[in-house]
């Protein structure tokens, strides 16, 4: 069965300091790892994706993860972040086969401060 | 290319009421899928459609359910309304039903069941 851990529920980082959030997973096939950013009151925004191609994911604003099979992770990174960046942050595992339904990690809420 | 709407945006019900949710997808899109957002049990997906049939379904009770329409769009139903069935609840729609397709959310309905 398909599942994510993240490992920090609350990350607090400094304007212009890296950004690591760390994201696990678990799977029977060979796995769609995605990012998902959500902002206070809004909708989910995927901030990148992996697909088996290349294992670094550049995605937008800055944000990349790399695809470690070995240690079963796909941790996102930020080489500064940005006020901006302050969000609630998802990793996601596709359930794969036929299906096509997500599976959320329980988000990771990113504070930014001055 | 207009991003997924969902109607309406809150509701306010009490329990045992029912009521009815309506996504629409990105044109072209022809896979939705709903998720249910609550602090505590996280993004949980409910039912995926696409091509007018129900593809997958979650774990949740036969008082949830839904239907997607020849022109995509897709309704869900919640009957017999519960305290717990306030959320966020999101739509999300993709070209097919693919472990590699993105997808792309809307906005969410936030029902509050008083």
């Amino acid at each position: 069965a398909q599942s994510v851990t993240q490992l920090d529920s609350h990350v607090s980082v400094s304007e212009g300091t890296p950004v690591l959030l760390r994201c696990n997973y678990s799977s029977s096939y060979s796995p769609s790892l995605f990012w998902y950013v959500q902002h206070p009151n809004k909708g989910l925004q995927l901030l990148l994706k992996y697909t088996s191609a290349a294992t670094l994911v550049k995605g937008i604003n800055g944000f990349e993860a790399e695809f470690k099979k070995s240690e079963t992770s796909f941790h996102l990174t930020k080489p500064s972040a940005h006020m901006s960046d302050a969000a609630e942050y998802f990793c996601v595992v596709s359930h794969g086969g036929s299906q096509g339904n997500l599976i959320f990690g329980k988000g990771t809420k990113l504070s930014v401060k001055p | 290319k207009a991003g997924v709407t969902q109607t309406p945006r809150y509701l306010i019900k009490t329990r045992g009421q029912q009521v009815t949710l309506s996504c629409s997808p990105i044109s072209g899109h022809r896979s939705v899928s709903w998720y249910q957002q609550t602090p505590g049990q996280g993004l949980q997906f409910l039912f995926e459609y696409f091509s007018e049939t129900q593809r997958n379904k979650g774990n949740f009770p036969g008082r949830f359910s839904g239907r997607q329409f020849s022109n995509s769009r897709s309704e869900m139903n919640v009957s017999t309304l519960e305290l717990g069935d306030s959320a966020l609840y999101l739509c999300a729609s993709s070209l097919a039903i693919s472990a590699q397709e993105t997808q792309y959310f809307g906005p969410g309905t936030r029902l509050l069941v008083l």
